[in-house]
C-alpha cells in the first residue's frame, strides 16, 4: 500500500511569492491534515479536510488556504510568502472523519525556503 | 497554550535496557493519544496509541500506558535498539480530528 506522497520535495520562493504544495493521501484516506514545522519548534496544526470540506484551520492567516479535490487529494497554498514561513511542511492523512481513534499517517513532507 | 508537553528534551539509554518516554497533557477532552518517530527532515513514523478507554496498549517492544487521572502517558521500548535513536512525539486529540502534538524527546541508544 503507497504511502502518503508529497511534493515538491523542496520548494524555493522569495518573500511576496506564492507556494503551492501538494499531497496524495493513502488510498481509502478521506481526510487530509497539513501541519508546519519551523525550525525548532515543534509540528503546528495548519488545517483540515475531510470529503472535499475545510473542517477545521489553525492559528495560521489567512495567508495560508488550500483545497481538497474529488480524488481527495489536497493543495496546501501559502501567498505573500514571508521569510518565517520558511518551514518543513507535512501532511497526513486518515481515514473518513467521524471514526474515532483514526490514525493519521504522514508524507516525507515538503521543504519550503524563503528568501 | 502547551496542551502537551514533553519535558525531557534529550534521553540517552543503553542497548537493550529500557527507554521510558514521557508525556503530560492538560485537556481533559483529549481522548486519542499517538506515538511518533520522527528523524530531521522527514514525516513523522507512526508507533503506537491507545485511546482514553484503555490504560495499556502493546505492539512488540512499544508499550504505551496511559493514566487519566494524572493526565499522564508513557511509551516503553524493551529493549533498545541503535535503530531506535530519533526525536519521539507525542500527541493527542480530540475524536480522531487535528493532532496536537508535544514539543518532542530526542532519545539517544547508547551501544
Amino acid at each position: 500500500e503507497a504511502g502518503v506522497t508529497q511534493s515538491p520535495t523542496h520548494l524555493i520562493k522569495t518573500r511576496g511569492q506564492q507556494a503551492t504544495l501538494r499531497c496524495s493521501p493513502i488510498s481509502g484516506h478521506t481526510s487530509v491534515y497539513w501541519y508546519q514545522q519551523a525550525l525548532g519548534l515543534g509540528l503546528q496544526f495548519l488545517l483540515w479536510y475531510d470529503e472535499g470540506e475545510e473542517r477545521n484551520r489553525g492559528n495560521f492567516p489567512p495567508r495560508f488556504s488550500g483545497r481538497q479535490f474529488p480524488n481527495y487529494s489536497s493543495e496546501l497554498n501559502v501567498n505573500a510568502l514571508e521569510l518565517e514561513d520558511s518551514a518543513l511542511y507535512l501532511c497526513a492523512s486518515s481515514r473518513r472523519q467521524g471514526e474515532a481513534y483514526n490514525e493519521q499517517f504522514f508524507g516525507p513532507g515538503t521543504r519550503l525556503t524563503v528568501l | 497554550d502547551q496542551q502537551v508537553k514533553q519535558n525531557s528534551p534529550s534521553l540517552s539509554v543503553q542497548e537493550g535496557r529500557i527507554s521510558i518516554l514521557n508525556c503530560d497533557y492538560t485537556n481533559s477532552m483529549f481522548d486519542y493519544f499517538l506515538w511518533y518517530k520522527k528523524y530531521p527532515a522527514e514525516g513523522p513514523t507512526f508507533l503506537i496509541s491507545i485511546s482514553s478507554i484503555k490504560d495499556k496498549n502493546e505492539d512488540g517492544r512499544f508499550t504505551v500506558f496511559l493514566n487519566k487521572s494524572a493526565k499522564h502517558l508513557s511509551l516503553h521500548i524493551v529493549p533498545s535498539q541503535p535503530g531506535d535513536s530519533a526525536v519521539y512525539f507525542c500527541a493527542a486529540s480530540v475524536f480522531g480530528e487535528k493532532l496536537t502534538f508535544g514539543t518532542g524527546t530526542r532519545l539517544t541508544i547508547i551501544p
